[in-house]
């Protein structure tokens, strides 16, 4: 079964205090691993697509990269409007060939002026 | 351009009840998620259709649930005889189906708030 883990569950920063987002995974077939941005009350955000090990994204004071087992989700000198949840999904094939999406349960980010 | 669309926004029944809530995709997405999320939790798969077809309903948790996209653009998920466990938000989500096997990035609707009295 695909499983999706992500830590730290909850992740308090101060503003410009530079981390990292963990999501780790377990999958047969990956076609592609999301990164997406949920603010209270609304629906999830998209924020990058990686779709095989070594590749990286950036936009702004994010930077997505991925290994074979997990993927990682920097945030550089953040800022209060930083401060959401960041999910992690993976999209794979499954027995019966059709494609499947599996999410994490998010890590919580505040980001302190 | 528009988004995906939800409606509606909150709905409150009572257990037993029949509900449908309706999903309004991108216009030319071809793919169409529902998914369940519960407080504190990621969103969790329901049902995927590539256009009028559900092609994968592995995560429908069981028989009250199903839905469909008759058109290949509007999606309807329909739960019978509604259980206090249900209560939820569902999100509907769009996208393009990518080439050479990848998949694009899904668009997601608001949610709709079910709350099963």
């Amino acid at each position: 079964e695909d499983q999706v883990t992500q830590s730290p569950e909850a992740l308090r920063l101060q503003e410009g205090e530079s981390s990292s987002l963990n999501c780790s995974y377990t999958v047969s077939g990956l076609r592609g691993l999301f990164w997406y941005r949920q603010d209270p009350g609304k629906g999830p955000e998209f924020l990058f697509t990686l779709y095989s090990a070594g590749e990286e994204k950036e936009k702004e004071r994010l930077k997505a990269t991925l290994t074979k087992k997990e993927s990682f989700l920097h945030i550089t000198a953040p800022k209060p409007e930083d401060s959401a949840t960041y999910l992690c999904a993976v999209q794979a094939m499954n027995s019966g060939g059709y494609q499947k999406v599996t999410f994490g349960t998010g890590t919580k980010l505040q980001v302190i002026p | 351009g528009a988004g995906v669309s939800q409606t509606p926004s909150n709905k409150v029944t009572e257990k037993g009840k029949y509900v449908e809530l309706r999903c309004d995709p991108i216009s030319g997405h071809t793919a169409l998620y529902w998914y369940r999320q519960s407080l504190g939790q990621g969103p969790e798969f329901l049902i995927y259709f590539q256009g009028t077809g559900a092609a994968d309903d592995s995560g429908l948790p069981n028989d009250r649930f199903f839905a469909v996209r008759p058109e290949g653009s509007v999606s309807t998920l329909k739960i019978q005889r509604t259980e206090r466990g249900d209560s939820a938000v569902y999100l509907c989500a769009s996208s393009l189906k990518g080439v050479a096997g990848r998949y694009n990035e899904q668009f997601f609707g608001p949610g709709t708030r079910l709350t099963v009295l």
